[in-house]
């Protein structure tokens, strides 16, 4: 079992909609979780951080379930401009994050 | 320079070839990374260096070497370099070092080893 799990998708979606995906890790002792945005195999950069309690920016909340090993991201009203794979990010070690496949994500016209 | 920087942007290399990329950063940032990322696999960490003069393995350690003279460069080196060293390269850095960090990246490095 990978680490860190996220469907590859794509997810296809019309502009406007809400869509939400989910990716699971592996080590109960994981206490930092983020959210990373990669255009077309550019850099990733920082999308959020996952709390315990939940957080939102903008249009995006992300959210952690710690007993079911889970965090979760949710786009509201999507963009075209949300098209992108994101990374689901957890650490293991003080300085080693684990890193997730990424979740393509499409938004059409 | 604002952020950090990599060079080559990309590379082909015949195997068994020495290869240095280089990664350099002007935000004074303690901690940097390298990492790197392959179709259907997550990024996988090299090296790390939390600090000016110390280094650390990552995950994909083997046939990789760096060194941190200064804050600012963190180079990575393939001492001979074999196709499975294939891949995108990308160089991060974060202030602290902590797992807490928001780790910002370079534009990455696309090798190829023939």
């Amino acid at each position: 079992r990978k680490e860190v799990e996220q469907d590859p998708g794509p997810f296809n979606v019309p502009e406007g909609a809400t869509v939400a995906f989910n990716c699971t890790y592996s080590n109960s002792a994981s206490q930092s979780f983020f959210w990373y945005r990669q255009d077309c195999r550019k850099e990733p950069k920082l999308l959020m951080s996952v709390y315990s309690s939940g957080n939102e920016d903008g249009r995006f909340t992300a959210q952690l379930n710690r007993a079911s090993q889970y965090i979760s991201l949710l786009i509201r009203d999507s963009k075209l401009s949300d098209s992108a794979t994101y990374l689901c990010v957890v650490n293991k070690t003080y300085y080693q994050l684990i890193w997730g496949a990424g979740t393509k994500l499409i938004i059409k016209p | 320079i604002a952020g950090i920087t990599q060079a080559p942007t990309s590379q082909i290399l015949a195997a068994g070839r020495r290869m240095t990329l280089r990664c350099t950063q002007d935000m004074r940032h303690n901690a940097m990374y390298w990492y790197r990322q392959d179709l259907g696999l997550g990024l996988r960490l090299i090296h790390y260096s939390n600090t000016a003069g110390t280094t650390g393995k990552g995950e994909v350690p083997d046939g990789y070497s760096v060194s941190r003279a200064n804050t600012d460069d963190f180079p990575l080196t393939l001492a001979s370099a074999v196709p499975s060293q294939t891949s995108v390269y990308f160089c991060a850095s974060s202030g602290g070092g902590g797992d807490t960090d928001t780790q910002y990246f370079g534009p990455g490095t696309r090798l190829t080893v023939l």
